[in-house]
C-alpha cells in the first residue's frame, strides 16, 4: 500500500517563474492538504482540496493555487515566485468524514529553492 | 485563533536519559492534539494523537504524552532516549470546521532534539 507520494523531490527556480508540485494521496484517501514549511519553522497550512474543489484555505496569497483531479491526486501551483517561497512543501491526505478514526498522512515533501 | 507554543527550540539529552518536550496550546474547545517527528530530509511521522478519553496517550517508538486541560499542555515524554531519536519534534493542534477532526493542523515551531553519546 503506497503512502503519500510527491514529485519532484527537489526543484530550483528563479524569481518570477512559475512552479507546479504534484501529490498522490494514500490509497483510499480522497482529501489532500498542502503545507509550506520554511527553514526552521513548523509547517503552515496552505489549502485543502476535496471533490476537486478548494475546501478551505490558509493565509496565503492568490499566487498559490491548486487543483485536484478525479483520481484524487493534486497539484500545487505557485506563480511569480519570490525568494521567500523557498521551502519544503508537504502534501497530506485523509479520508474525509472519518471523525478522528483516521489521521492525516504526510508525504516526504518537495524542496523548492528560489534563486 | 488556535496556536501552539513549543518553548524549547533545542533540547540536548544523553543517550539513555529521560526526555520531556513541552507543548502549550491555545484553543477554545476540546483540542485535538498531535505530536509529529521529522528526521532530516524526511516527511512528518505521527507519533501519537489525543482526541478524547484517557489523558495519557501512548504512541510509537516508546513515546507517550499527557493532556492537561488545566495547564493547556500536551507534553511529550520518553523514559530512555536512543541516538536514533535525534530529530525535530512538532506539537500540533487540529482545527475542525466540521465533524472531521483533521481538517487543518496548526503546528508549533518545533523542538530540535540532540542526543549525546
Amino acid at each position: 500500500d503506497a503512502g503519500v507520494t510527491q514529485s519532484p523531490t527537489h526543484l530550483i527556480k528563479t524569481r518570477g517563474q512559475q512552479v507546479t508540485l504534484r501529490c498522490s494521496p494514500k490509497s483510499g484517501h480522497d482529501t489532500v492538504s498542502w503545507y509550506q514549511q520554511a527553514l526552521g519553522q513548523g509547517p503552515q497550512f496552505i489549502f485543502q482540496y476535496y471533490e476537486e474543489e478548494e475546501r478551505q484555505r490558509g493565509n496565503f496569497p492568490d499566487r498559490f493555487s491548486g487543483h485536484q483531479f478525479p483520481n484524487y491526486s493534486s497539484e500545487l501551483n505557485v506563480n511569480a515566485l519570490l525568494l521567500g517561497d523557498s521551502a519544503l512543501y508537504l502534501c497530506a491526505s485523509i479520508l474525509l468524514g472519518t471523525s478522528g478514526q483516521e489521521t492525516q498522512y504526510f508525504g516526504p515533501g518537495t524542496r523548492l529553492l528560489v534563486l | 485563533a488556535q496556536s501552539v507554543t513549543q518553548p524549547d527550540i533545542h533540547i540536548t539529552v544523553s543517550e539513555g536519559a529521560s526526555l520531556e518536550l513541552r507543548c502549550n496550546y491555545s484553543y477554545g474547545a476540546t483540542p485535538y492534539l498531535f505530536w509529529y517527528v521529522q528526521s532530516p530530509g524526511q516527511g512528518l511521522q505521527l507519533l501519537l494523537k489525543y482526541f478524547s478519553g484517557d489523558t495519557l496517550v501512548q504512541g510509537i517508538k516508546g513515546f507517550e504524552a499527557e493532556f492537561k486541560r488545566s495547564q493547556s499542555s500536551f507534553n511529550l515524554r520518553k523514559p530512555s532516549v536512543h541516538w536514533s531519536d535525534a530529530a525535530e519534534y512538532f506539537c500540533a493542534v487540529g482545527e475542525s470546521l466540521t465533524m472531521n477532526r483533521d481538517d487543518k493542523i496548526i503546528f508549533g515551531k518545533g523542538t530540535r532534539l540532540h542526543i549525546l553519546p
